[in-house]
């Protein structure tokens, strides 16, 4: 079946304590981007990534990295969670070019205290 | 800036056919209409898109009229599994100059499917 997954689906945890959260795709997506959802802001783009070693920041990026050594995989990793970072996170995925339609993960949410 | 418009929230009868409208006056004639939803927090699902053409899938008719200033998404059959929020984007070609490929969710239309 094809599928974004991301880990953990729920992860409360204290300022400071790095954390990482993963997101693989089965599709052979090229494209790949994080958004946080928070109440009142909407979906907001994070870092997203064109391919392979491309990676580009989005609107929200401070406090957040991210890599993509393998096709598959976009893991986000904040360095040092802080409360203001407690949100809904989605990874999404997409073929390159066109008008190809993005693909969510079912989300992770982060609380940090 | 989200550059679309949708009402806020919207009826429809279990059964009936749901036609949620959209708004985008300024849409460029390089973008797409894409709809998705999202069901209480899970992940957004993707619907439909259509640049110029009418679409129909599985799920769903998209209706874009022949200005593309507006659209409207059809769910033919609402059932209750289709409450939800429904948003309405516009967007670029993946691949245009300076493309994030940002998706830019507005605040959508609330669609309650009712028994």
């Amino acid at each position: 079946e094809a599928q974004v997954t991301q880990n953990p689906r729920y992860l409360i945890t204290v300022t400071g304590k790095k954390l990482t959260v993963t997101c693989s795709q089965n599709m052979n997506h090229e494209y790949m981007s994080w958004y946080r959802q928070d109440p009142g802001l909407g979906l907001r783009q994070i870092y997203y990534s064109m391919n392979v070693e491309v990676t580009d920041k989005g609107d929200v990026p401070e406090g957040y990295k991210v890599s993509r050594k393998e096709k598959r995989n976009f893991p986000l990793i904040l360095e040092s969670p802080s409360p203001n970072q407690t949100s809904l996170y989605f990874c999404a995925s997409s073929f390159g070019g066109g008008d190809q339609p993005q693909h969510f993960g079912d989300g992770t949410r982060l609380s940090i205290l | 800036d989200a550059k679309t418009t949708q009402p806020t929230s919207m009826d429809c009868a279990e059964g009936r056919a749901a036609n949620l409208p959209c708004n985008h006056s300024t849409i460029s004639g390089n973008e797409y209409v894409y709809w998705y939803r999202q069901i209480h927090s899970q992940g957004p699902q993707y619907i439909i898109h259509g640049l110029k053409n009418n679409e129909t899938n599985e799920m769903a008719s998209l209706i874009i009229t022949e200005d593309r200033k507006s659209s409207t998404l059809i769910l033919p059959h609402a059932t209750l599994r289709d409450t939800a929020v429904y948003y309405c984007i516009v967007r670029v070609s993946l691949y245009g100059s300076s493309n994030t490929g940002k998706l830019i969710f507005g605040q959508g239309t609330t669609l309650q499917v009712k028994p």
